[in-house]
């Protein structure tokens, strides 16, 4: 099973920033943060990743907490064609499989 | 930017054939993997391969699958009798270091 939850879905304007929580409360020491976004009938895309420290990169920021149990996602200046259905996944980084959750909905509107 | 490929993009097939499903992952990459998404639920995780062996493996990865890396650089997935619950998007891919894994558009099967 999945190790976060996620909100099942979140709307934001267009424009706007999309912050995507996860709460990754048994997440341990050696397990990183990953987080992908599967657009409507594509596969899967890798957005960012962190262990610790926030990341940033083209696509995204990543914030985690100090007790590492949760993180966000920011989108900063979203448009339509983010809209996705992103998936926060816990890994260690010698373990193989991503184990999916859910993920959330998020619809950028207009 | 490389890219994972698979081909074919959709592939139907009548129950009890068997189905090759084939990927070319990008180039300097290491780390290979299949996942498979049943309509309308979540991404499954099949198998993954490293250094031309099964590196991993999930209880849906049974005697009907096998995997291959051909050449340097195909990496397949055969269902050797294929029923109707194999119906779903098979995807596959790449990793360089094992960490961050970059997938391809997914083959479409559909068994009937």
């Amino acid at each position: 099973d999945a190790k976060t939850t996620q909100p099942t879905s979140m709307d934001c304007a267009e424009g706007r920033a999309a912050n995507l929580p996860c709460n990754h409360s048994t997440i341990s020491g050696n397990e990183y943060v990953y987080w992908y976004r599967q657009i409507h009938s594509q596969g899967p895309q890798y957005i960012i990743h962190g262990l610790k420290n926030n990341e940033t990169n083209e696509m995204a920021s990543l914030i985690i907490t100090e007790d590492r149990k949760s993180s966000t996602l920011i989108l900063p200046h979203a448009t339509l064609r983010d809209t996705a259905v992103y998936y926060c996944i816990v890994r260690t980084d010698s373990n193989y499989q991503l184990i999916w959750g859910a993920g959330t909905k998020l619809i950028i509107k207009p | 930017e490389p890219e994972v490929t698979q081909t074919p993009s959709h592939q139907v097939t009548q129950m009890g054939q068997e189905v090759i499903l084939r990927c070319v992952p990008i180039s300097n990459h290491l780390y290979f993997y299949w996942y498979r998404q049943i309509l309308g639920q979540k991404v499954e995780f099949l198998v993954s391969f490293y250094n031309n062996e099964i590196s991993e493996k999930s209880e849906i990865f049974d005697d009907q699958f096998s995997v291959e890396r051909p050449d340097g650089s195909n990496f397949t997935l055969k269902i050797r009798s294929t029923k109707l619950e194999d119906s779903a998007m098979y995807f596959c891919a790449s990793s360089i270091q094992g960490m961050e894994q970059f997938f391809g558009p997914g083959t479409r099967l559909t068994v009937l």
